[in-house]
């Protein structure tokens, strides 16, 4: 099992750009979200899935897009990339309950000049 | 709102010295608590998972424990060792979230 897998694992874009976030999972899970983790700020959840054709707004969702055509991808696109948006990004999935714990993916360290 | 704190920001022992991380969350409604480690420039691994009907889990050397009616959370961790080196994130789950606290940035000295 490879788990949660993201990628690409650092990009520079330049203002304005735009880029997709990849995130796959093998763990047949229904739940996947996106989360952003800033100095001093912990993560915070971006947009997340409870499964295909799902998907619903988190804490900080400006300025990213997300689609879930399928249970195991669920990218996160920036559509016009700001210096604010620079972070580390994770992935997560779960099963679909609440009583369940996350995965993580290893991470995407995102520089926007 | 659902607030996650973390105490200390940051710690610094010897080896061997026994520890206790800190966490405290404002709002009792939880399902569960997790408790995760990130070494630098890596992902989140998670160490325990403790349910909200729980009061503790164990794994190795860690014990964490949860009394959701005050609303905290300790992270035990016995006779500690310089890999366990890194920040200790403690994170609520709530119906379709999480919040995470900021951490606590462990060091361990040989």
């Amino acid at each position: 099992n490879a788990g949660v897998t993201q990628t690409p694992k650092f990009q520079v874009l330049k203002t304005g750009q735009s880029m997709t976030l990849q995130c796959a999972q093998d763990m047949n899970h229904e739940y996947m979200s996106w989360y952003r983790q800033d100095p001093g700020m912990g993560l915070r959840l971006i947009h997340y899935s409870v499964g295909a054709g799902i998907t619903d707004q988190g804490e900080v969702p400006n300025g990213y897009n997300v689609s879930r055509s399928t249970t195991e991808d669920f990218p996160l696109r920036l559509l016009s990339a700001a210096p604010s948006q620079t972070s580390v990004y994770f992935c997560a999935s779960k099963k679909d309950s609440a009583f369940y714990g996350y995965t993580f993916g290893s991470g995407t360290r995102l520089t926007v000049v | 709102k659902q607030e996650v704190t973390q105490i200390p920001a940051a710690l610094s022992v010897p080896e061997g010295e026994n520890l206790v991380l800190n966490c405290s969350f404002t709002d009792s409604a939880i399902y569960n608590l997790q408790w995760f480690r990130q070494d630098p420039g890596k992902g989140l691994t998670s160490l325990l998972l403790i349910q909200s009907s729980q009061r503790e889990q164990t794994s190795g050397r860690l014990n964490a424990s949860l009394d959701k009616s005050s609303g905290r959370s300790t992270l035990y961790i016995a006779a500690s060792q310089p890999g366990d080196s890194a920040t200790y994130l403690c994170a609520v789950s709530l119906d379709n979230d999480m919040r995470f606290g900021a951490g606590t940035r462990l060091t361990v000295k040989p």
